[in-house]
């Protein structure tokens, strides 16, 4: 078990870009939650997959993000057309199962200049 | 949706002393409320968590408390070492649907 892994661990782009970040849940865990955290606040809730199924997106989410879980295992999260206040660090975490606790990985810190 | 309100933003305590960091939730319907622990430039990582069918739950010098009732809950750090500053968040959760989490508590601990 190695925990999960978030790539890249870093991300600069200029407004407007298209990015993609990448998460690779513990292999076991049939949850994946993707939040977003700024500065001086806790994480954000954007999305959460069971295995390949989308069950609920933030409705602050805009339509510019969107995640995918193909296959059920790792995920991907596209930020398309970029803007300055999406700038953060994107977290995803996963879990065994309903109720079961999160364990997240060490985040995507995306920068839009 | 949920609500999770956390207090104090920022704590200092002496080496030693306890500190307790208090939440509250508004949907009642919550069941599970996990603490985690982020130290700067890290992954937050679960602490200590408890369900809704049991009022109190320790773990050597941490321990979580929860009212129903009030909709509240309390992290306690007893006997607290400088390895324990860090940012603590709450967290609550129901049906095993999404967590909503505080805006997390800025604990320093003075030697």
């Amino acid at each position: 078990d190695t925990g999960v892994s978030q790539n890249p661990r870093h991300k600069i782009t200029k407004r407007g870009q298209n990015v993609t970040f990448r998460c690779d849940p513990i292999s076991e865990h049939n949850r994946l939650y993707w939040y977003r955290q700024t500065l001086g606040q806790g994480p954000e809730f954007l999305t959460y997959f069971q295995n390949e199924a989308q069950l609920e997106k933030s409705r602050l989410l805009s339509d510019r993000f969107s995640a995918e879980r193909p296959k059920g295992s790792f995920s991907t999260l596209e930020i398309q057309r970029t803007e300055q206040g999406d700038s953060a660090m994107y977290l995803c975490a996963s879990g065994q199962g309903a109720g079961a606790p999160l364990h997240f990985g060490n985040g995507t810190r995306l920068t839009v200049t | 949706g949920e609500n999770v309100e956390q207090h104090p933003s920022t704590l200092s305590v002496q080496e030693g002393d306890s500190a307790v960091i208090k939440c509250t939730y508004s949907d009642s319907a919550s069941n599970y409320f996990p603490w985690y622990k982020q130290e700067l430039g890290k992954r937050p990582q679960l602490i200590i968590d408890i369900r809704s069918n049991v009022g109190e739950k320790k773990d050597q010098r941490i321990a979580v408390t929860l009212n129903k009732t009030a909709k509240h809950f309390s992290l306690h750090i007893t006997e607290t070492q400088p390895e324990d500053s860090a940012v603590y968040f709450c967290a609550a959760s129901k049906a095993g649907n999404q967590f909503y989490f505080g805006t997390g508590t800025s604990l320093t601990v003075i030697p």
